[in-house]
């Protein structure tokens, strides 16, 4: 069974730039969650996918982050303009059923750093 | 909230020795789940423990569950060096969201 990917894995960019990551779950997984994750911490959500609903987004700072989620499949996250405070790590997860009921599966994740 | 909280924060042990990490949460729940993460590394789930369970194996972990007190402890036996990593308890409640705390850093020296 293939996991969940998730692209690019390294990412550097200027701050004010815009940069998107993407990802795509395990097939047939209806839930599909974004989190965010600074160094020396948890991972924080900021986003879930119930299908190609949102269900929650309260943590995402939708000033400047933006996700989507293409026919309940693949999704995308975006943040238009970077800021430093933005460098950290992108987890990408699905689970089969709804939140929490059965176990999630993570990406490798994508690297952020803004300079 | 629905965050658990993972105490200690940092355990360093010796291989061989057991390890024991706590988490502590506030609102009920239907089950709770447990989650190691290596270093540059996505989650990997470990165990999960319905509410209505006490205790649950898998292997060198034993995860039990007392929902009077709002808490679980996660036990690896025989420590080895490639259990290093953060671990990190997940609560969930019906309609929750799995939302991580900060989690507890095992060293484990060969």
């Amino acid at each position: 069974e293939a996991g969940v990917a998730q692209s690019p894995r390294y990412k550097i960019i200027e701050k004010r730039q815009s940069v998107a990551f993407w990802c795509n779950p395990i097939s047939g997984h209806a839930t599909l969650y974004w989190y965010q994750q600074i160094l020396g911490q948890g991972p924080k959500l900021l986003i879930q996918f119930q299908n190609n609903g949102v269900v929650d987004d309260s943590q995402l700072p939708k000033d400047r982050f933006s996700a989507e989620r293409l026919k309940g499949v693949d999704s995308t996250l975006k943040i238009q303009p970077a800021k430093l405070e933005d460098s950290a790590v992108y987890l990408c997860a699905s689970s089969l059923l709804g939140t929490g009921n059965t176990e999630a599966f993570f990406g490798q994740g994508t690297r952020l750093t803004v300079v | 909230s629905q965050q658990g909280e993972e105490d200690p924060q940092a355990l360093s042990i010796q291989e061989g020795e057991n390890a024991t990490m706590n988490c502590s949460y506030k609102t009920s729940i239907n089950n709770l789940q447990w989650y190691r993460q290596n270093s540059g590394r996505g989650l990997v789930h470990l165990i999960l423990i319905r509410s209505n369970e006490r205790e649950k194996h898998s292997g060198r972990l034993r995860v039990t569950l007392d929902t009077s007190k709002k808490s679980s402890s996660l036990l690896i036996t025989a420590s080895r060096a490639a259990d290093t990593a953060s671990y990190f308890c997940a609560p969930y409640n019906q309609g929750g969201k799995l939302i991580f705390g900060q989690g507890t850093e095992l060293s484990v020296k060969p």
